[in-house]
């Protein structure tokens, strides 16, 4: 089965721009979703598409896809930016999703 | 405004059949592809199934043997059921809407918590 790896946690500060990449076989053949996930609250979806947001998302979210990774940016991160990010492809009429990665602001 | 709601037992004895029910509202159901989506407490995403207006589904192939989704155009609703459960299926339970663009899922329940104990 398709499997996409995330990293667990990644850090960044205040004002900087973070990265979380989430890596596949041959990902950058596939559209890969973004979502946000605050504790307790459900899924929100980031981006769609690798890299298109939709209405009322903040423009500070962007997204890249090519090779075996695909890569979501979050530019000026803020600290309302600080929960845990999925990444989301199809394979073969099934969903698969990536283990998460945990991001926090400090 | 899409809305989905998630409902159905909290509590499921081990080998029985957990079902739930999410109601969607502001949209017919008579369109897009339905899905549920779980999350043990702590961990990932787990993609379950979809179904289509037209009853057609789809379902991970890790649960395919024990997952059943159906539809209920009357009531704008469509249901889950998981048979033969363990703890292992002890999760929030997402309902969830595949977008237009076919890849996302944009609209999503607010998740209810499945506890699989005796």
């Amino acid at each position: 089965s398709y499997e996409m790896t995330q990293p667990p946690s990644v850090s960044v500060s205040p004002g900087q721009t973070a990265s979380i990449t989430c890596s596949g076989n041959k990902l950058g053949d596939k559209y890969v979703c973004w979502y946000q996930q605050k504790p307790g609250q459900s899924p929100v979806l980031l981006l769609y598409q690798d890299n298109k947001r939709p209405s009322g998302i903040p423009e500070r979210f962007s997204g890249s896809n090519s090779g075996n990774t695909a890569t979501l940016t979050i530019s000026g991160t803020q600290a309302m930016d600080e929960a845990d990010y999925f990444c989301q492809a199809w394979d073969r009429s099934t969903v698969v999703f990536g283990g998460g990665t945990k991001l926090t602001v400090l | 405004q899409v809305q989905l709601q998630e409902s159905g037992p909290g509590l499921v004895k081990p080998s029985e059949t957990l079902s739930l029910t999410c109601t969607v509202s502001g949209v017919s159901i008579s369109s897009y592809y339905w899905s549920w989506i779980r999350q043990p407490p702590g961990k990932g995403l787990e993609w379950i199934g979809y179904i289509y207006y037209n009853g057609g589904t789809n379902y991970n192939p890790s649960l395919k043997s024990r997952v059943t989704i159906s539809l209920d155009t009357s009531k704008n609703q469509f249901s889950l059921k998981l048979s033969s459960v363990t703890a292992a299926d002890t999760a929030v339970y997402y309902c969830a809407r595949r977008g237009p663009r076919g890849e996302e899922f944009d609209y999503w329940g607010q998740g209810t918590l499945v506890t699989v104990s005796s």
